[in-house]
């Protein structure tokens, strides 16, 4: 089964609200958490590390005051777009690492902005 | 910035045939990873490798980790129809689970 959890899975806005997504660890604890955007076509590209208890460290080109990262707890990451326009249209992934072996990525969340 | 040059971008072949595809990169990652991703769903992790020269099998797949640890291939025997999908290599480096994805591979297979 699913041991990271998204959610929604999908999600359709009106242009200018804002929007959270949230991940979750399942039966482990993540002090780590990474968020992924993922245009039709194209690859995952990293947006951002979300660290439990400190603020999250954003890839280049990624705006901090736009995609807002809280990683509440050790098992939940949660990533707000705020003001959303159309062209933040995306899935978005997250995935988290347990232990030392791998990261898992949660089933994505579709975002359509209209 | 890291970027892995993953390819081809497609393939269309016929059931039971073997496929091929590769990552090359510029610089050099710890880890290698290969990733399916079914539309609408997340990457779902096939092959993991960690030490130059590997060749590690997952059944009818078997990837191997380059000796500069500068490259990666993944070959899938006896395609079937259920392989259809976006196979992602992936890199990371030491340290974290930082994952940077190639751009993907599309396979199509025809019964």
């Amino acid at each position: 089964g699913a041991v990271v959890s998204q959610h929604p899975s999908r999600v359709i806005c009106k242009s200018g609200t804002s929007v959270k997504i949230e991940c979750r660890s399942l039966d482990f604890q993540a002090t780590t958490m990474f968020w992924y955007r993922q245009f039709p076509k194209q690859s995952l590209m990293l947006m951002a590390t979300s660290n439990e208890g400190s603020k999250a460290t954003y890839e280049q080109g990624v705006e901090k005051d736009k995609f807002l990262i809280n990683h509440a707890s050790l098992t939940l990451s949660t990533l707000t777009v705020t003001s959303a326009h159309p062209e933040d249209s995306s899935f978005y992934i997250c995935s988290a690492p347990r232990g030392n072996t791998e990261a898992f990525f949660g089933q994505g969340t579709r975002l359509t902005v209209v | 910035g890291q970027q892995l040059n993953q390819s081809p971008q497609s393939m269309f072949i016929q059931e039971g045939e073997d496929v091929s595809m590769n990552c090359t990169s510029s610089s050099i990652f710890n880890t290698w990873l290969w990733y399916k991703q079914d539309p609408g769903e997340g990457p779902v992790l096939l092959i993991a490798l960690y030490k130059a020269g590997e060749l590690t099998s997952n059944g009818r797949l078997t990837a191997q980790f380059g000796i500069t640890r500068k490259d990666s291939f993944l070959n899938i025997s006896a395609s079937i129809p259920s392989d259809v999908g976006i196979y992602f290599c992936a890199g990371q480096r030491s340290g974290g689970f930082k994952t940077i994805f190639g751009a993907g591979t599309r396979l199509f297979v025809k019964a």
